[in-house]
């Protein structure tokens, strides 16, 4: 248990559904970030906070979705009319580290089946 | 952006010690290699991570070469428990970013 824990850890929904995902850091980094994985690959990069600040967003990250951390804690990541082709693994990170030292602390991750 | 280059799959006999490599060639001289490793269904595990120094933890030990355009991550008596996918990774700094971006791998499986 790395202390980044998200909710809910599986999802099935139907396409077309909204389904919303939190992710709890560790409660001292100020650093969040989503990531999403499919089957057999590495985890790519969606997007990162810094406190509450959205620094970056990948084209991943198509208009469907957003993510939020309003008070610089705990994030949520929502996607809007789902396909099935968003049906993977979505993972969160924290972290606290110095520009080139930034060791990311994983969420056990929520994984999403669209139907 | 550094790219990493490693091996698909690795065996190893439990009780041996692993001995996972990476190539860095584009490595630029403020980037550090940082290991993770994820095991089925569970998110990425941090590892370790160097610059120029060998490292060494509870978990591991990374040697890097003298010229940092490869690295070997050495688990020094593997388990069953080892068995996982071991990322290497060299950290990118994009625009003030920290996003990490990961290849897929080695997959690693420990034999009894």
């Amino acid at each position: 248990d790395t202390g980044v824990s998200q909710d809910p850890r599986h999802k099935i929904t139907k396409r077309g559904q909204n389904v919303t995902f939190r992710c709890d850091p560790i409660s001292e980094h100020n650093r969040l970030y989503w990531y999403r994985q499919t089957l057999g690959q590495g985890p790519e990069f969606l997007t990162y906070f810094q406190n509450e600040a959205q620094l970056e967003k990948s084209r991943l990250l198509s208009d469907r979705f957003s993510a939020e951390r309003p008070k610089g804690s705990f994030s949520t990541l929502e996607i809007q009319r789902t396909e099935q082709g968003d049906s993977a693994m979505y993972l969160c990170a924290s972290s606290s580290g110095g520009r080139a030292r930034d060791t990311q602390y994983f969420g056990p991750g929520t994984r999403l089946t669209v139907l | 952006d550094a790219k990493t280059t490693q091996p698909p799959s690795m065996d190893c006999a439990e009780g041996r010690a692993a001995n996972l490599p990476c190539n860095h060639s584009t490595i630029s001289g403020n980037e550090y290699v940082y290991w993770y490793r994820q095991i089925h269904s569970q998110g990425p595990q941090y590892i370790i991570h160097g610059l120029k120094n060998n490292e060494t933890n509870e978990m591991a030990s990374l040697i890097i070469t003298e010229d940092r355009k490869s690295s070997t991550l050495i688990l020094p008596h593997a388990t069953l428990r080892d068995t996982a996918v071991y990322y290497c990774i060299v950290r990118v700094d994009n625009t003030g970013g920290f996003k990490t971006i990961f290849g897929a791998g080695t997959r690693l499986f420990v034999k009894a």
